[in-house]
């Protein structure tokens, strides 16, 4: 088991580019969220997934914002026309959550760091 | 709706003393309460949870936390602060149903003094 994957680490990028970033969570887990964090800050809810379904957006989600989890395994989060203020940390979290096993903390992977320029 | 707060944004221990760090939640129902630990540059680890069961929960590297229901309380505590402990953590609570999303405090920075 090698943990949750974020790839890349650190990408920079000018105002108004789009950008993609994927997860690789832990394999036999179904259950994968998205979370943003800003300097000082905790981490905020984007986006949760149920194997490849998505199942909930936080409004934090604007209409720039996309993610996929085809086949319920990685993921990719997307952003149109970028903007400064989306410059942060974008963390990945994975859980089995399987009924019945009270298992339902959430792994992270390293994250991916956004800078808008 | 679901909200954590944690009192203190920087806390400072000197090597050996006892580390107290304060996390209330305010939530209709019980709900899952977490810990997590976050090194510069890096997600985060887990902890400690309480889920259900005894209060007293006893995580990684020498840290525990007690639910306390009457205080919404669930602060984080170990009895000698190494070096290693520095770091940023975060208390998470989440539904027992659903989505199981978390909702973060806005961390606590611990900082050991030699």
């Amino acid at each position: 088991d090698t943990g949750v994957s974020q790839d890349p680490r650190h990408k920079i990028t000018k105002r108004g580019q789009n950008v993609t970033f994927r997860c690789d969570p832990i394999s036999e887990h179904n259950r994968l969220y998205w979370y943003r964090q800003t300097l000082g800050q905790g981490p905020e809810f984007l986006t949760y997934f149920q194997n490849e379904a998505q199942l909930e957006k936080s409004r934090l989600l604007s209409d720039r914002f996309s993610a996929e989890r085809p086949k319920g395994s990685f993921s990719t989060l997307e952003i149109q026309r970028t903007e400064q203020g989306d410059s942060a940390m974008y963390l990945c979290a994975s859980s089995l959550g399987l009924a019945g096993t009270n298992s339902y903390e959430q792994y992270f992977g390293p994250g991916t760091r956004l800078t808008v320029t | 709706a679901q909200s954590v707060t944690q009192l203190g944004s920087h806390v400072s221990v000197s090597e050996g003393a006892l580390v107290l760090l304060r996390c209330n939640y305010s939530s209709s129902v019980p709900p899952y309460l977490f810990w997590y630990v976050q090194y510069p540059n890096q997600g985060l680890q887990l902890l400690l949870k309480y889920t259900t069961g005894a209060t007293l929960v006893k995580g990684i590297n020498g840290f525990e936390a007690e639910f306390k229901k009457s205080e919404t309380s669930f602060h984080l505590t170990k009895p000698s602060a190494h070096m290693s402990d520095a770091a940023e953590y975060f208390c998470a609570v989440s539904d027992r149903a659903g989505t199981y999303k978390y909702i973060f405090g806005t961390g606590t920075r611990l900082k050991v003094l030699a």
